[in-house]
């Protein structure tokens, strides 16, 4: 997925541990946003972030925390992860203005397992 | 509010015969609509968006969509399925001036194509 990069792509790890999700993007867009994908709850907004060190919750923050200081970087945190947070994490970049700015582009996905 | 309803968890097809895949939407203003695809282990990609122009899009690989407000509909089709079209295809409503706010996503709807 140009422009948008996810890592890592896989991750298996204990209950309790800290995770970290990366997503770095080199289109200079200015919304940046987490998603988790499970079967039968199609994506599901975590959080998002609409400038540096501006980020917000969606539908389902509880467990996560993010930070973005810098454009080019969204960071998930799990800060003690749980079972219920198996899931394929997406990235997604939008412009917000221009003939595109509604327009999502979306990394490859994180798939993270909790044991 | 805004809220996006796919009708169908699953349709299956023969390769050759017509798709439809069916999405409502609810919005208290005119929305842009998109739709999106996924194939196995993949991000979402963009196949069309509706953005107040004319009310058939046409999207990549022969899909198109009709918006039609009286039914607040947003269905999409093709004429002829491929079996490369099997994927999951995801119905998103976002209203014209999202701001900071996120896409609002339909729970999906799987197609398989059979040969």
């Amino acid at each position: 997925d140009a422009g948008i990069t996810q890592s890592p792509r896989h991750k298996v790890t204990e209950t309790g541990t800290p995770v970290t999700l990366r997503c770095h993007q080199t289109e200079n867009h200015r919304y940046m946003y987490w998603y988790r994908q499970d079967p039968g709850h199609g994506l599901r907004l975590i959080h998002y972030s609409y400038g540096v060190k501006d980020t917000d919750k969606g539908e389902v923050s509880d467990g996560y925390s993010v930070s973005r200081s810098k454009t080019e970087d969204f960071l998930l945190t799990l800060e003690s992860a749980t079972s219920s947070q198996t899931s394929v994490y997406f990235c997604a970049i939008r412009p917000g203005q221009g003939s595109g700015a509604n327009v999502l582009t979306f990394g490859a996905g994180s798939r993270l397992t909790v044991l | 509010a805004q809220s996006v309803t796919q009708l169908d968890s699953h349709v299956s097809v023969s390769e050759g015969t017509p798709v439809l895949l069916r999405c409502n939407y609810s919005s208290s203003y005119s929305p842009s609509l998109f739709w999106y695809v996924q194939h196995p282990n993949k991000g979402l990609q963009l196949l069309l968006k509706y953005t107040s122009a004319a009310t058939l899009v046409k999207g990549i690989n022969g899909f198109e969509a009709e918006f039609k407000k009286s039914e607040t509909s947003f269905h999409l089709t093709k004429p002829s399925a491929h079996m490369s079209d099997a994927a999951e295809y995801f119905c998103v409503v976002s209203l014209p001036d999202t701001g900071r706010r996120a896409l609002t996503f339909g729970s999906g709807t799987r197609l398989q194509v059979q040969p």
